[in-house]
């Protein structure tokens, strides 16, 4: 199973908002609603930020924002902040009953 | 609170089989699902497969043969082996709670396999 793909690098300016992009095929993303979004910051474990494509844990803040098209999922941060720099992976079920992760996306908040 | 803890060697000889325990603490082992992540150094997760409390477990078909979690209820614990290591092996290794989306996760550790 090939990893879903995702820019390697994303920034922005404080307050602005960006998306990151998840792209996969009708066999992943684009045939199931089960889609998961992780923030790493360095040195640490992956922080559930999105689940279902478009469910935020309790405790994630609002300016978090998930949704899908077709084959592709993205993952929206409004209202840009400094402590919003980090890696992020998407993660969906396929039809070969497992899972695959995106190749992560680092945002840079400028 | 949901803690997990992963135990084990942090070298691995190649050829050799690679072994982690995960303890839980905070929530029962019998609730549900649960994975095994890792991430290279400097790379991206990988899925290497999850564990249901009934001892069900699904694998990446990329690791399956190699592969195998267990799961412990009278510890609450679940493991992983992974046999016939490599360097490219090395990586950091997390447990996480849940299949599919994970909700609490591990600190991580790293295994590094060399001899």
């Amino acid at each position: 199973q090939s990893a879903l793909t995702q820019p390697a690098s994303v920034s922005g300016s404080p307050g602005q908002s960006i998306t990151i992009s998840c792209t996969g095929t009708s066999s992943d993303v684009g045939r199931y609603n089960y889609v998961s979004w992780y923030q790493q910051q360095p040195g640490k474990a992956p922080k559930l930020m999105i689940y279902d494509v478009s469910d935020r844990p309790a405790g994630v803040s609002n300016r978090f924002s998930g949704s899908k098209s077709g084959n592709a999922a993205s993952l929206t941060i409004s209202g840009l902040q400094a402590e919003d720099e980090a890696d992020y992976y998407c993660n969906s079920y396929t039809s070969s009953n497992n899972y695959v992760f995106g190749t992560g996306t680092k945002v840079t908040v400028l | 609170q949901v803690q997990l803890q992963e135990s084990g060697p942090g070298l691995v000889k190649p050829s050799e089989t690679l072994s982690l325990t995960c303890t839980v603490s905070g929530d029962s082992i019998s609730s549900g699902y649960w994975s095994w992540i890792r991430q290279p150094p400097g790379k991206g997760l990988e899925w290497i497969g999850y564990i249901y409390y009934t001892g069900s477990t699904n694998y990446n078909p990329s690791l399956k043969s190699r592969v195998t979690i267990s799961v412990d209820t009278s510890k609450n614990q679940f493991s992983l082996k992974l046999n016939s290591v490599t360097a490219a092996d090395t990586a950091v290794y997390y447990c996480a709670r849940g299949a599919g989306w994970y909700g609490f996760w591990g600190q991580g550790t790293l295994v590094t396999v060399s001899s």
